[in-house]
């Protein structure tokens, strides 16, 4: 079975550039996380999503992240513009359900650079 | 808020010999849920070990065990017969079920194992 797949794994932009950032969860997981993990920390949760609706985006920084999962399936994450301080691993999540006993099962993340 | 608290940013352990991590966290919950998250140097995160607040019992998984004080609010990890494969990043998390099912994660800890 495929775990969940993100693309790109490594983006370098420079600064006021847009990016945006892919995943592809574990087929019939219907909950899906984006976090953030600076250089040295633990990952933070950016948002969360139930099948299609974003239940959760406290920690989303609106002014200039987005995100989106219009079929429930596949989500893209936006920046724009890109700040020097959004450097860093984006890590995309999917577990069967948002509770505590489905596994959440992380992709490889897509570590960004900007200059 | 949450706390997590991993005090010892970097471990190392002689293959085959027992290592423990150290986390700490605070909550005014009493129902939760923690957890021990490996990252390899690939990055892709992996589930170690669950424990359930309300169970007494130490959850165990093989090699890996965890020594949960709830009064202390201390989840130390222990690491039995350490492997060379155990070298990684480990991240302690908290979820707090009556608050969405985000992880928070401490800081972690780089354990490496050597010959």
């Amino acid at each position: 079975e495929a775990g969940v797949v993100q693309s790109p794994r490594y983006k370098i932009i420079e600064k006021k550039q847009p990016v945006a950032f892919w995943c592809n969860p574990i087929s019939g997981h219907n909950t899906l996380y984006w976090y953030l993990q600076n250089l040295g920390q633990g990952p933070e949760l950016l948002i969360r999503y139930e099948n299609e609706e974003a239940v959760d985006d406290s920690q989303l920084p609106k002014d200039r992240f987005s995100a989106e999962r219009l079929k429930g399936v596949d989500s893209t994450l936006k920046i724009q513009p890109a700040e020097l301080g959004d450097s860093a691993v984006y890590l995309c999540a999917s577990s069967l359900g948002g509770t505590a006993h489905n596994e959440q099962f992380f992709g490889p993340g897509t570590r960004l650079t900007v200059l | 808020a949450q706390t997590v608290t991993q005090s010892q940013p970097e471990m190392s352990v002689q293959e085959a010999e027992t290592v423990t991590l150290s986390c700490t966290y605070d909550t005014s919950e009493n129902n939760y849920y923690l957890f021990w998250y490996k990252q390899p140097p690939s990055r892709q995160m992996i589930l170690v070990i669950r424990q359930e607040a309300y169970k007494q019992q130490n959850a165990t998984e093989n090699r890996f065990s965890v020594n949960f004080q709830k009064a202390a609010k201390s989840f130390s990890l222990k690491i039995s017969d350490s492997q060379l494969g155990d070298t990684a990043m480990y991240f302690c998390a908290f979820m707090n079920p009556y608050r969405g099912y985000a992880l928070n994660f401490g800081k972690g800890t780089s354990l490496l194992v050597t010959p």
